[in-house]
């Protein structure tokens, strides 16, 4: 069946500073990908996404490509806030399933 | 435009008791979904409702159910509580069936069973 698998947490750095966590899946069909995001005290939202092979997906100068050769969907950011920690979820649908399948969450503390 | 709400937002139900939740979805939006958020198993998908019709099930007994109205609300039933449901239970709505498109998350219910 389809997965996501996400590098565990808690990921910690410092302001300033370059980040990338790591979104494998598995996926039958023509996955989509995503990138939502949950902040302290907040709901979960929608951060960026990529619908097929090689797009890249970009906001609040957080980017993903959808990498169908090596089935990953890479999170980077090139300069952290201490306004971006929270935890980020990668996810999935496609259509053999029809259904948002989540990886575990990674969650990133960006100290001053 | 108003987002998407849950009532109640915090609920304690003891062993065997059934509980109710409901969901309002942006207006305009047709499809909700459920999941279940916990510490151990993290987000796990419950169900899918589209204009009135169940497009999509995880895999949850049959204790877990639902229902949409004609006005997109949408409501989840679990019935003869155990211990294992205490999580916190997100509703989303999207203008799209199927997670292709923006979901839209509601704050969550939390439900604690003792």
């Amino acid at each position: 069946g389809n997965s996501v698998t996400q590098m565990e947490g808690p990921v910690t750095l410092s302001e300033e500073a370059f980040l990338t966590i790591n979104c494998t899946y598995t996926a039958t069909g023509y996955p989509s990908l995503f990138w939502y995001v949950q902040y302290p005290g907040e709901g979960l939202q929608l951060l960026l996404k990529a619908t097929k092979a090689d797009d890249k997906g970009s906001n609040k100068g957080f980017e993903a490509t959808y990498r169908k050769e090596t089935t990953s969907f890479h999170l980077e950011k090139g300069s952290v806030q201490v306004s971006d920690s929270a935890v980020y979820f990668c996810a999935l649908t496609s259509d053999s399933n029809y259904q948002l399948i989540w990886g575990a969450g990674t969650k990133l503390i960006i100290k001053p | 435009k108003a987002g998407v709400t849950q009532t109640p937002r915090y609920l304690i139900k003891t062993r065997g008791q059934q509980v109710t939740l409901s969901c309002s979805p942006i207006s305009g939006h047709r499809s909700v979904s459920w999941y279940q958020q916990t510490p151990g198993q993290g987000l796990q998908f419950l169900f899918e409702y589209f204009s009135e019709t169940q497009r999509n099930k995880g895999n949850f007994p049959g204790r877990f159910s639902g229902r949409q109205f004609s006005n997109s609300r949408s409501e989840m039933n679990v019935s003869t509580l155990e211990l294992g449901d205490s999580a916190l239970y997100l509703c989303a709505s999207s203008l799209q069936a199927g997670g292709f498109s923006e979901q839209y998350f509601g704050p969550g219910t939390r439900l604690t069973v003792t």
